[in-house]
């Protein structure tokens, strides 16, 4: 399997524009997870999906934000408007159950708002 | 909530030293700990897990230990690389099924 694919790699917007970024989990994986990485804030969980229902959103920090997973093997999250704080490294992970099991993660989507 | 605490960065150590990254955690039930490793330009890689109490997590000449009397699961090394810089993230899988990161430790071993 290629691992958890996210596009694109770097994006550079201009602030109040809308941003989508992609993620495809490892194939048969149950969940997907969404994170963002600041040097100020580290590692911050914004939302998951269990068989592409959304279970928890609460580390989704505006309406701004939102995610979608339309089937099992592709997610998006979207920024609308986008502002300069919401410069960041975005991950998408996916894991097959919770718990004890390894959650893997793509390369990152690093996002500039200017 | 739960909660992972590490040892602040950056640590730079000689090669052949011996590493110790602090992590301590808060977490109610019994957590499953991980520690992953971020090289500069990737994603996260799991290093070593421990699902239970006194489990002993161990890949690459790394190990960690679920303390869950001191609620603590510290990264060693007996004798580091230069190949081993990154920066090193402390995990715990909680009941209610989110993977918390602590803030990362940046590691840099010079030759």
């Amino acid at each position: 399997d290629a691992g958890v694919i996210q596009s694109p790699r770097h994006e550079v917007t201009e602030m109040g524009q809308e941003v989508t970024l992609r993620c495809k989990p490892i194939s048969g994986h149950d969940y997907l997870f969404w994170y963002r990485q600041t040097m100020m804030r580290g590692l911050e969980l914004l939302i998951y999906f269990n068989n592409n229902v959304p279970i928890d959103d609460s580390g989704m920090p505006e309406d701004r934000f939102s995610a979608k997973m339309p089937n099992a093997s592709f997610s998006t999250l979207k920024i609308q408007p986008s502002e300069p704080r919401d410069s960041a490294v975005y991950f998408c992970a996916s894991s097959l159950g919770v718990r004890g099991r390894e959650a893997f993660f793509g390369q990152g989507t690093r996002l500039t708002v200017v | 909530g739960n909660s992972v605490t590490q040892m602040e960065g950056p640590v730079t150590l000689s090669e052949e030293a011996f590493l110790t990254i602090n992590c301590t955690y808060t977490a109610t039930g019994y957590p499953s700990l991980f520690w992953y490793v971020q090289y500069p330009g990737e994603g996260l890689q799991l290093l070593l897990k421990a699902t239970k109490a006194d489990d002993k997590g161990s890949n690459k000449g790394f190990e960690a230990t679920y303390r869950k009397e001191t609620t603590s699961f510290h990264l060693e090394k007996g004798s580091v690389q230069v190949s081993d810089s990154a920066v090193y993230f402390c995990a715990l899988w909680g009941s209610n099924y989110k993977l918390t990161f602590g803030k990362g430790t940046l590691l840099t071993v010079n030759p």
